[in-house]
């Protein structure tokens, strides 16, 4: 089955506590992004990749990091999580700039 | 950059009513403009998407209109029915250069029994 995963589902940390929230997708697709979701702001872009270690900011990438490794595999990386990166998180991929875009299910991610 | 934004945020019809959301964006080189259904607990998932060779395109009971002069677009779901609620995003996008695709506040759609 074509599709985008990610881990963990849910997370609860506390502030400075270094996380990874990986992504996976089983469709060769060279586009992946990660987006924020919050309350009346929409999706937000954090960062983009076009192809393996080819990587970009978005509109909202302070605070985060990203690597593209391989292909199939795009983790975002907080360093030191803050409270105010408390939000709902999706990673997304697809093969071209007009083609269909696959979202993950979503990770939600709490900051004390 | 591009700047897209969506009305109304919440909308609730009747079941079998009509439903309209619409976008306006702000980058003429835009020419790629998607619409995704997001479920409760799900991720958003692309229902319909309109390039801008074209005015209107029908899926069933939805379809997607574009005015590239006045750079706005719009969702229409006919016959709504109780499994049309839930979150609506529309995006534009540009068919060069980055991945980038830049989205609306979404609109919540509730379809009253």
């Amino acid at each position: 089955e074509a599709q985008v995963t990610q881990n963990p589902r849910y997370l609860i940390t506390v502030t400075g506590k270094k996380l990874t929230v990986t992504c996976s997708q089983n469709m060769n697709h060279e586009y992946m992004s990660w987006y924020r979701q919050d309350p009346g702001l929409g999706l937000r872009q954090i960062y983009y990749s076009m192809n393996v270690e080819v990587t970009d900011k978005g509109d909202v990438p302070e605070g985060y990091k990203v690597s593209r490794k391989e292909k199939r595999n795009f983790p975002l990386i907080l360093e030191s999580p803050s409270p105010n990166q408390t939000s709902l998180y999706f990673c997304a991929s697809r093969q071209g700039n007009d083609n269909e875009q696959f979202f993950g299910p979503g990770t939600r991610l709490t900051v004390l | 950059g591009e700047n897209v934004e969506q009305h109304p945020s919440t909308l609730s019809v009747q079941e079998g009513d009509s439903a309209v959301i619409k976008c306006t964006y702000s980058d003429s080189a835009s020419n790629y403009f998607p619409w995704y259904k997001q479920e409760l607990g799900k991720g958003p998932q692309l229902i319909i998407d309109i390039r801008s060779n074209v005015g209107e395109k029908k899926d069933q009971r939805i379809a997607v209109t574009l005015n590239k002069t006045a750079k706005h677009f719009s969702l229409h779901i006919t016959e709504t029915q109780p499994e049309d609620s839930a979150v609506y995003f529309c995006a534009a996008g540009a068919n060069f250069g980055n991945e980038k695709l830049t989205f609306g506040t979404g609109t919540r759609l509730t379809i009253i029994p």
